[in-house]
């Protein structure tokens, strides 16, 4: 079984550009969760989708960063305009269902902001 | 909303020794901990969990023990070989959303 697949691997920006990554979790895994991990410390949740739905966005700086999950399979996250405090680790992960439990980790982009 | 505290930051131990890392968590409402191990440059990978009617479960050399009266629960690693040596975290799902600790870096000396 294919495990959740991520792109780019790694991205270097300057503050204030674009930058976008993009998941492909397992396959049937109905929800998808992206995450924010900042050296040092544990993976902060910034956005759940069930299927094609937004389950929770609480953490998502809504401001600067959008996501969305067409047709419910992949999806793509978006930070414009990015800020230096926005180098970290993100990292995608989907689970069977929003009851299933068990969650499975993409490799992570690492993007760095100068 | 939920809060969870890992301890200690870093361990070292040497091959064959055990090693225990202990979380709490502040959400009573919260029913699932799940532990991941995180290699270098690799997303976490879930090696253990526990769920809120159970005590303990064991898989092999590591197990997890989970008190819901005092709120914490523990991974244990027993006979660590130097392949154990990863972060370490632990997290607290409440309602679909999953808190983690922040890390345990735990290096197993030869």
């Amino acid at each position: 079984e294919a495990g959740v697949a991520q792109s780019p691997r790694y991205k270097i920006i300057e503050k204030r550009q674009s930058v976008a990554f993009w998941c492909n979790p397992i396959s049937g895994h109905a929800t998808l969760y992206w995450y924010q991990q900042i050296l040092g410390q544990g993976p902060k949740l910034l956005i759940q989708f069930q299927n094609n739905g937004v389950v929770d966005d609480s953490q998502l700086p809504k401001d600067r960063f959008s996501a969305e999950r067409l047709k419910g399979v992949d999806s793509t996250l978006k930070i414009q305009p990015a800020k230096l405090e926005d180098s970290a680790v993100y990292l995608c992960a989907s689970s069977f269902t929003g009851e299933s439990y068990e969650q499975y980790f993409g490799p992570g982009t690492r993007l760095t902001v100068t | 909303g939920e809060n969870v505290e890992q301890h200690p930051s870093t361990l070292s131990v040497q091959e064959g020794d055990s090693a225990v890392i202990k979380c709490t968590y502040s959400d009573s409402a919260s029913n699932y901990f799940p532990w991941y191990k995180q290699e270098l440059g690799k997303g976490p990978q879930l090696i253990i969990d526990i769920r809120s009617n159970v005590g303990e479960k064991k898989d092999q050399r590591i197990a997890v023990t989970l008190n819901k009266t005092a709120k914490h629960f523990s991974l244990h690693i027993t006979e660590t070989q130097p392949e154990d040596s990863a972060v370490y975290f632990c997290a607290g799902l409440n309602a679909g959303k999953s808190t983690f600790g922040d890390g345990t870096t735990l290096t197993v000396k030869p």
